[in-house]
């Protein structure tokens, strides 16, 4: 079964360091995402990527945030320079066309120190 | 108002039994409706979409009430697998971003 894939699983960085959580969708989807999920509370959403560029973005997602689909297969989200309350669980998903069921990678587990 | 609300429990059943779960959303344009089981420190994991009409997964059957909007998920014959937290979810009126409700934990007992 086709699935999303994370990596790493666990990054643990210095506060104002950057750091880039790297995703591989499901290779037929077209719509890519990035959510977080703070411990203890909901998913939240931070970004949506269509046809190379941002189709939505959330508060959450500030200057410090950005997305790239550097090439055919992966999809990143890099944070320029990290700060305490980003620590949470960061989670890639994917969706194909004219669907709107995502399928979620396993996560990475961001700790800012 | 939150944008999508859930009892967050826990929910302790024995095994065997059946439990319903609930959820209302704010925003009237929603278009598209989930639920999603969470386990701990995992991934959300899509359970079922959900429809008008509503829709049955063998144990699992949820409802979509638009006029209310409110969604609910039923369980019968809770298994002990079936412990987690069951996310509702909704999306549309913009986009295809997901909004998560904080979710609902379920604890199966023996």
């Amino acid at each position: 079964e086709p699935e999303v894939t994370q990596t790493p699983s666990h990054q643990v960085t210095q506060m104002g360091q950057e750091v880039i959580l790297r995703c591989v969708p499901i290779s037929n989807h077209l719509y890519f995402y990035w959510y977080r999920q703070i411990l203890g509370q909901k998913v939240e959403f931070l970004v949506s990527f269509y046809n190379n560029e941002i189709s939505e973005k959330s508060e959450i997602f500030d200057d410090q945030f950005s997305v790239e689909r550097p090439d055919g297969s992966n999809f990143t989200l890099k944070i320029r320079s990290t700060k305490l309350e980003d620590s949470a669980m960061y989670f890639c998903a994917s969706t194909g066309q004219g669907r709107t069921e995502a399928f979620f990678g396993q996560g990475t587990r961001l700790t800012v120190v | 108002r939150k944008e999508v609300e859930q009892d967050p429990g826990p929910f302790n059943v024995p095994e065997g039994a059946t439990v319903a779960f609930n959820c209302t959303y704010s925003n009237s344009a929603s278009q598209s409706f989930f639920w999603y089981r969470q386990d701990c420190r995992k991934e959300p994991k899509l359970l079922m979409s959900v429809y008008s009409s509503g829709n049955e997964d063998g144990r699992f059957t949820a409802q979509l009430n638009r006029a209310s909007q409110y969604i609910s998920l039923l369980i019968r014959d809770s298994k002990l697998s079936d412990s987690a937290t069951y996310l509702c979810v909704v999306s549309g009126g913009g986009g295809n971003k997901l909004t998560f409700g904080t979710g609902t934990q379920l604890k199966v007992e023996l």
